[in-house]
């Protein structure tokens, strides 16, 4: 089975500084990538999926960008952090139509 | 549009009780079924995957079936314990999409208590 990393695990960042959080695949290889974010107290919002190297699509308008320069490694970046941007990020991956697993998430607080 | 809802929102029970979970979709062009638990600040734990042609699975003390016709889910839990007070979330992974898309529910606040 594939296990999902992520870091840092927590992050206070001011506004207006810039974000880069990680994420790596072990135990697979060409996994469909997504990054989710989840704020309080409410569901999994998609943020975006990437289904190979270079290939990131985006669900929601927003402040973040992805990307994915090796097979097993996804990035979410922001150039400027927003108060909004606080929340609950997750990494997940899976291959075609199988189960989706997920990293430990990152909590962000922009301040 | 897909869209997921989970009922009930909050469920406590005492210690030893078997208790369900419902899950319901609108549109039943799905491919698979999933169901996870999260722990407060923590990633999701799947738990079980159902797939399109399947009834039911079954993990231990977790059962969890499959009604793709009438959009419904049921995640079973027996004999409960206080280890398993999470938050049990399901999520469809829609057959209408351009890409492998995973539509999740609100999730279900479960408490049980010693």
């Amino acid at each position: 089975s594939q296990t999902i990393h992520q870091w840092p695990a927590t992050l206070v960042q001011p506004v207006g500084s810039p974000l880069s959080l990680e994420c790596t695949v072990e135990g697979t290889s060409n996994p469909n990538l997504y990054w989710y974010r989840q704020a309080a107290g409410r569901g999994l919002q998609l943020l975006f999926y990437s289904v190979g190297i270079g290939q990131i699509s985006s669900e929601v308008p927003q402040n973040l960008s992805a990307s994915r320069p090796q097979d097993r490694q996804f990035i979410l970046s922001s150039k400027k952090l927003l108060l909004s941007d606080s929340g609950f990020y997750l990494c997940a991956g899976d291959r075609i139509r199988y189960e989706q697993y997920f990293g430990p998430g990152t909590r962000l607080t922009v301040t | 549009k897909q869209e997921v809802t989970q009922i009930p929102a909050a469920l406590s029970v005492p210690e030893g009780e078997n208790l369900v979970l419902n899950c319901s979709f609108t549109d039943s062009a799905i491919y698979n079924l999933q169901w996870f638990r999260q722990d407060p600040g923590k990633g999701l734990t799947s738990l079980l995957l159902i797939q399109s042609s399947q009834r039911e699975q079954t993990s231990g003390r977790l059962n969890a079936s499959l009604d793709k016709s009438s959009g419904r889910s049921t995640l079973y839990i027996a004999a409960s314990q206080p280890g398993d007070s999470a938050t049990y979330l399901c999520a469809v992974r829609d057959e209408k999409t351009s890409y492998d898309k995973v539509i999740f529910g609100p999730g279900t606040s479960l408490s049980v208590i010693p």
